[in-house]
């Protein structure tokens, strides 16, 4: 089983639609959580992190069921501009680990007009 | 934000030659810099962890005397593809992991180098 497990997609929307992302990860000494999004041949940027109580930033609302395992990005009104790979990442907790993030493989969103 | 630099951005090389992939942080200090490698259609995987003054950690599976590992300085650390081969065709993406407690730090990603071997 992978340590991080995302749905590839790809998920084609429309402009102005809401679009949910799943993310599950199997190590539950996972301490920190968190969204990149990563641009066709270009580095992964930091969207979000994801806190226990849920988050939202603009359009953007993430969640974590730590009981689960379990992350959630969903996207409001989506733009163009939103077109791009996201990314589950989850940083286990301390100790040899420290500091390593482990990336899923990768939810591919394209909006279109 | 902090900046992460990587140099080259990308490059072209013959089989059997060592490439150099250099990473630096432009206005803070990393004492822990990562190296990743991202596969066509695949996530960032991570190959090892640099540390400052001394010898990286490799994840399991990467050769370390194929992938060198340098970090002489805060702000500098190298990656050496010794011998490339085609199937090392790849992108590279370090990190550099700014100053926090273990809960809190971030790590700011360089852009990148897209290594080509023939």
């Amino acid at each position: 089983r992978k340590e991080v497990e995302q749905d590839p997609g790809p998920f084609n929307v429309p402009e102005g639609a809401t679009v949910a992302f799943n993310c599950t990860y199997s190590n539950s000494a996972s301490q920190s959580f968190f969204w990149y999004r990563q641009d066709c041949r270009k580095e992964p940027k930091l969207l979000m992190s994801v806190y226990s109580s849920g988050n939202e930033d603009g359009r953007f609302t993430a969640q974590l069921n730590r009981a689960s395992q379990y992350i959630s990005l969903l996207i409001r009104d989506s733009k163009l501009s939103d077109s791009a790979t996201y990314l589950c990442v989850v940083r286990p907790s301390g100790g040899t680990s420290y500091g390593k993030l482990t990336f899923g493989q990768g939810t591919i969103l394209t909006v279109h007009p | 934000g902090a900046v992460v630099s990587q140099h080259p951005s990308w490059v072209i090389c013959k089989s059997g030659t060592s490439v150099k992939i250099e990473c630096r942080s432009l206005d803070f200090q990393a004492t822990t810099m990562f190296w990743y490698r991202q596969f066509p259609k695949q996530s960032l995987m991570l190959m090892a962890t640099s540390n400052e003054g001394s010898k990286a950690t490799y994840e399991q599976g990467v050769e370390k005397d194929k992938f060198l590992i340098n970090h002489a300085s805060l702000t500098l650390s190298t990656l050496t593809v010794t011998s490339a081969h085609p199937e090392d065709s790849s992108f590279y993406i370090c990190s550099a992991r700014g100053t926090g407690t273990a809960w809190t730090d971030t790590q700011y990603f360089g852009p990148g180098t897209r290594l080509t071997v023939l």
